[in-house]
């Protein structure tokens, strides 16, 4: 069966260093990954979004990576900020499905000054 | 531009009480699913929606929960009745979606509604 794997320990780092997030995945052929950020109470919000032929992607501060091979993608956050403390969740999608977004369990992050 | 907006936000109920969600989806959004998060894990989907018409319902536990979105806008959840692993933040979700095939775009998530069982 389809299975999706985040870290589920914390990630605790010092503010300024890079996170790293690990998200794979078996049983999957996704065209796309999704990262989403929650925070405590909230609903995830989403972050970005990079497709099967797109080897990294970035945003701000923000980096994806997506190994196809590897079934892996790698999100990372560089001059990390103690506002960066969140839970992040990947979501890998099928193209052969309708559009349906399962999310692997979420990695928290917390980001010490 | 107004957000997934989701009531009520917190419901305290016995087991085998009934409880009602209600999720009204960003305007013009024709996808709408509803997911379920317990604590510590990822927001597992029960029930997906492409206007009125249901899409993805193979995680929901048709015994008990039950979902409707008339005229393909506000959506309802229902759990009848409730037991006590049901205690879950319901988060409703929605996207443009076009048509059926792959839906690239982003979800858009309410704040959720926690629920309580005791």
């Amino acid at each position: 069966s389809q299975k999706i794997e985040q870290n589920s320990e914390a990630l605790n780092i010092q503010e300024g260093k890079t996170a790293t997030l690990t998200c794979n995945y078996t049983n999957y052929s996704p065209a796309y990954l999704q990262w989403y950020r929650q925070d405590p109470g909230r609903g995830p919000v989403f972050l970005l979004l990079i497709r099967e032929n797109e080897k990294e992607k970035r945003k701000e501060r923000l980096k994806v990576t997506f190994d196809t091979t590897l079934k892996q993608s790698l999100f990372h956050i560089t001059a990390s900020q103690p506002a960066d403390s969140a839970t992040y969740l990947c979501a890998p999608t099928s193209s052969s499905n309708t559009g349906k977004l399962i999310f692997g369990q979420g990695t928290t992050l917390q980001v010490k000054p | 531009e107004a957000g997934v907006a989701q009531s009520p936000r917190y419901k305290i109920i016995e087991k085998r009480q009934s409880v009602a969600f209600w999720c009204n989806p960003i305007s013009g959004h024709a996808t709408l699913y509803w997911y379920q998060q317990i604590l510590g894990q990822g927001p597992k989907l029960l029930i997906q929606f492409q206007n009125n018409g249901v899409v993805d319902d193979s995680q929901l536990p048709k015994d008990r929960f039950s979902a409707e979105r008339l005229k393909g806008v506000d959506s309802t959840l229902k759990i009848q009745p409730a037991k006590l692993e049901d205690s879950a933040v319901y988060l409703c979700a929605s996207s443009f979606g076009r048509g059926r095939g792959v839906n690239t775009g982003e979800l858009f998530f309410g704040e959720g509604s926690r629920l309580t069982v005791l």
